[in-house]
Order: structure tokens, then C-alpha cells, then sequence
């Protein structure tokens, strides 16, 4: 039973270039959540999507940044021209419901994108 | 609004001894989940343990244990009987709804 698939593991771009960082949550979970990671600092909510719809994107930089988890194949993070400060490491997490009382989130191990 | 806050930066504690990770939380929902995740070095997240707002037993899964104090607000991670593998980045985490909150986590670190 395959856990959350994340990829790449590593990116590197350079500023002004596009990064898309892919993941396909675990079979029969229809919620991903997209947290991202500043070095030492802790998971940061950005988007939380269920198939063909934005939940909530309160966390999710007004520009450049966009999700989307279409209803066939993986949900995608994407961060059009990128600048240093996006270098983080972005985790994706799947669930199988939502609301209180809920299960824990299962987690991807991250992309780590570096912008040079 | 929610808030999830870990006042301990980095913490120590020798081998084979049992060390406690704070964490105290903020939120107006009367139903929620409090979770803690272990994230080693090699940077995965691990769930550890989960703790229901309104479980009247505070959670254990195996050498971890939940202080769950609600009117406290607080949901303090246990690790009893220690080991060298511990030593990893901790977060606690709440999950009322959309978000899930994370704290800015602790830093353990286990003594030989």
C-alpha cells in the first residue's frame, strides 16, 4: 500500500524559472494539504484541496503560487518564477476525511526546491 | 483563531530516561484533534500519536503518551525509556476542519 508519493525529492531552478512539485496522495484519500518548510522553522499550511476543488488557499501566497488536484492523476504545487526566498521544503499530506475528530495526515517526504 | 505554540526550542535528555515535549493550543472550536509527528534528520514527517478533543483517556502508542489536560489547553508529548533514534525535530499539531495547525516544534536530543 503505497504512502504519499512526492517528486522530485530535489529541485533546483533558477530565478524567474517555473517549479512544479507533484504528489499523489494515498489510494482512497480524496484531501491533500500542501505545507511548506523554511529551514529550522516549522510546516507552514498553504492549500488544502479535495478532487477538482480549492478548500481553502488562505495560506497560499497571493502571487505566483497555484494548486490544483484535477480529477485524474496527482495534485500539483506550482510556483511560477521563482525567486530566493521560495527555497523550502514542501510537504504534501493526504487524509482520508476531514472535520473534527479526524485521523492524522499522512505525509510525503517533501520536495526540496532550491532556487540559485 | 487556532494557534498551537511549543516554548521549547531544543531539548536533552539522557538515554533510557523519560523526557516530556509542551505543547499548549488555542481554538474557540469545541471539537478537535491534537497530533504530534516526529521528523528526523532525513526530513519525513512521522505521525506519533493522536488525541481527540473529547477521548476522556489520554493516548499512548507504545513508549509515547498524551498529557491531554483540555482545560489547560495543553497536549504534552511523553517519551518514556529514551533511545539514541529519538533525537529528531518534534511537532505538535492541531486539526479542527481545513487547516492543520503546526507548532514551530522542539528539538530532542538524546544523550548516550
Amino acid at each position: 500500500n503505497a504512502g504519499v508519493m512526492q517528486n522530485p525529492r530535489h529541485l533546483v531552478r533558477r530565478r524567474g524559472q517555473e517549479a512544479r512539485l507533484r504528489c499523489s496522495p494515498m489510494k482512497g484519500h480524496s484531501h491533500v494539504y500542501w505545507y511548506r518548510q523554511l529551514p529550522e522553522e516549522g510546516l507552514k499550511f498553504m492549500v488544502y484541496l479535495q478532487k477538482e476543488n480549492i478548500i481553502d488557499e488562505s495560506g497560499m501566497p497571493k502571487e505566483r503560487f497555484s494548486a490544483e488536484f484535477p480529477k485524474e492523476g496527482p495534485s500539483i504545487l506550482r510556483i511560477q518564477q521563482v525567486v530566493r526566498g521560495d527555497s523550502a521544503a514542501y510537504f504534501c499530506a493526504s487524509s482520508p476525511r476531514t472535520g473534527p475528530n479526524t485521523g492524522e495526515l499522512f505525509f510525503g517526504e517533501g520536495s526540496r526546491l532550491t532556487v540559485l | 483563531a487556532q494557534k498551537i505554540t511549543q516554548t521549547q526550542p531544543g531539548m536533552f535528555v539522557q538515554e533510557k530516561e523519560a523526557v516530556t515535549l509542551d505543547c499548549t493550543y488555542d481554538t474557540s472550536d469545541p471539537s478537535y484533534g491534537l497530533f504530534w509527528y516526529k521528523q528526523p534528520s532525513s526530513g519525513e514527517m512521522i505521525f506519533l500519536i493522536y488525541q481527540g478533543s473529547y477521548d476522556q483517556q489520554n493516548a499512548t502508542e507504545g513508549r509515547y503518551s498524551l498529557n491531554f489536560q483540555k482545560a489547560r489547553k495543553s497536549a504534552n508529548l511523553v517519551i518514556s525509556a529514551s533511545q539514541l533514534g529519538d533525537s529528531a525535530m518534534y511537532f505538535c499539531a492541531m486539526g479542527p476542519g481545513n487547516q492543520f495547525y503546526f507548532g514551530t516544534g522542539t528539538s530532542l536530543t538524546v544523550i548516550p
